[in-house]
């Protein structure tokens, strides 16, 4: 069973376009993450949150915690912004495995110029 | 400041070979993860380490092994590699358990 489920699996956009990708999870969560996985593979962090929206720069993350969903907003995409964008949930406080991240599987973005 | 270092980048084995994967961060962070991550799945937890002197398994432990070996350090070992260990192999840290994790570039480990 998967705790976490993204969509689109693969989303081709054009510069420009305004972007969302969409995630849901099934259990209570203390937080959620979006990863950005780059395509030489190296993973950063974007946001962390646990209630409301949080933006930065182009980026916006928004999370409803009683319809266990949360958004990623991509505005004026560019060719850069290409990527895997990945979410994770923290189930509980950290302490045992109760603590650890629960991944999705991932959004391929391409932005074409 | 280099973050999480992870070495090798690449690596072959054999079937029945050992192999540790190291992992070091100059951040002062506590925590410490290894992750795989395989085609068409998440990243999955393999151990971490809460904090110096403690590990803990977590989602995929089966074949590995971890050190904590100081704070900056986390090495996983493979004993007898498996072609089901055949993967990429992330190691992460933060600062607390429940900080945004930085992540290494990664171990792309390919068993014949």
């Amino acid at each position: 069973k998967n705790e976490v489920e993204q969509s689109p699996q693969n989303l081709t956009a054009q510069e420009g376009e305004f972007i969302t990708i969409n995630c849901s999870y099934s259990v209570g969560i203390s937080a959620l993450h979006w990863l950005q996985q780059h395509p030489g593979g190296g993973i950063v962090s974007l946001f962390m949150l646990s209630s409301g929206k949080k933006k930065h720069g182009r980026l916006i993350a928004t999370i409803n915690i009683q319809e266990k969903h949360s958004s990623l907003h991509i505005t004026a995409s560019h060719p850069r912004d290409s990527a895997v964008y990945i979410c994770a949930v923290r189930i509980g406080n950290y302490g045992g495995s109760q603590g650890n991240l629960i991944f999705g599987k991932g959004t391929k973005l391409s932005v074409k110029p | 400041n280099a973050g999480v270092t992870q070495t090798p980048k690449f690596q072959v084995l054999k079937t029945g070979q050992s192999m540790t994967l190291q992992c070091a961060q100059d951040m002062n962070h506590n925590s410490m993860y290894w992750y795989r991550q395989d085609p068409g799945m998440g990243l999955r937890l393999i151990y971490y380490s809460a904090s110096e002197g403690t590990t803990d398994k977590g989602e995929v432990p089966n074949g590995y092994n971890v050190s904590r070996l100081n704070k900056r350090e986390f090495s996983l070992r493979l004993e007898s590699a498996a072609p089901s260990q055949t993967s990429v192999y992330f190691c992460a840290s933060s600062l607390t358990g429940v900080q945004p994790q930085h992540f290494g570039d990664g171990t792309r480990l390919s068993i014949l």
